[in-house]
């Protein structure tokens, strides 16, 4: 079965600039979440949907990310404008269920923010 | 947020050695993981602990969910050059609302295995 899959690995723009994260979950799970890795804060919960409907946004830093669910095999992960300090990994995980704690995470995107 | 505090942030130790991390917070949990990283990976679950006391076992690794609900630990037996990876214990809050289900993860355990 294939995972979790994230585009791009690697992102690297200019600050001011419009980055676009991809995930496509696992077929058949109903919770997906965006998670961002960083030295200083390790892994933060930025945003969760439960059929495509966002559940819980209290994690997004701020009005210039915002995610979106279309479907059940998309979401998008959008930072405007982008800014140095939102370098990170960011990574989306799936489950089923609503048994969120078997969550499987994909390879994430390493972002640089110049 | 929740805080789950995870001991050692590090741990540098030789090939066969046995090794042990934890995880402790301040609020009851009903769900404790504990997940791996591998460098330019996302993480990967290893073992799942539902009840108070629930002891488990993974091939090497061995989890148990402490009585108290609020603690956690993992051990390695004989460790191997492959258990490289950063280590995070994660909980699943008792609660309502919107944090229902929500994971809260430690800050990882850096583990380095020498030849």
């Amino acid at each position: 079965d294939a995972g979790v899959i994230q585009s791009p690995r690697h992102e690297v723009t200019e600050m001011g600039q419009e980055v676009t994260l991809r995930c496509k979950p696992i077929s058949g799970h109903d919770y997906l979440f965006w998670y961002r890795q960083t030295m200083m804060r390790g892994l933060e919960l930025l945003i969760y949907f439960n059929n495509n409907v966002p559940i819980d946004d209290s994690g997004m830093p701020e009005d210039r990310f915002s995610a979106k669910m279309p479907n059940a095999s998309f979401s998008t992960l959008k930072i405007q404008p982008s800014e140095p300090r939102d370098s990170a990994v960011y990574f989306c995980a799936s489950s089923r269920q609503g048994v969120n704690e078997k969550l499987f995470f994909g390879s994430g995107t390493q972002l640089s923010v110049l | 947020g929740q805080q789950l505090n995870q001991s050692p942030q590090s741990m540098f130790i030789q090939e066969g050695e046995d090794v042990s991390m934890n995880c402790t917070s301040s609020s009851i949990f009903n769900t404790w993981l504990w997940y791996k990283q591998d460098p330019g990976e996302g993480p990967v679950l290893l073992i799942a602990l539902y009840k108070a006391g629930e002891l488990t076992s993974n091939g090497r690794l061995t989890a148990q969910f402490g009585i108290t609900r609020k603690d956690s630990f993992l051990n390695i037996s004989a460790s191997i050059p492959s258990d490289v990876g950063i280590y995070f214990c994660a909980g699943q809050l008792v609660g309502r609302g919107s944090t229902l289900g929500r994971l809260y993860f430690g800050r990882g355990t850096q583990l380095t295995v020498w030849p």
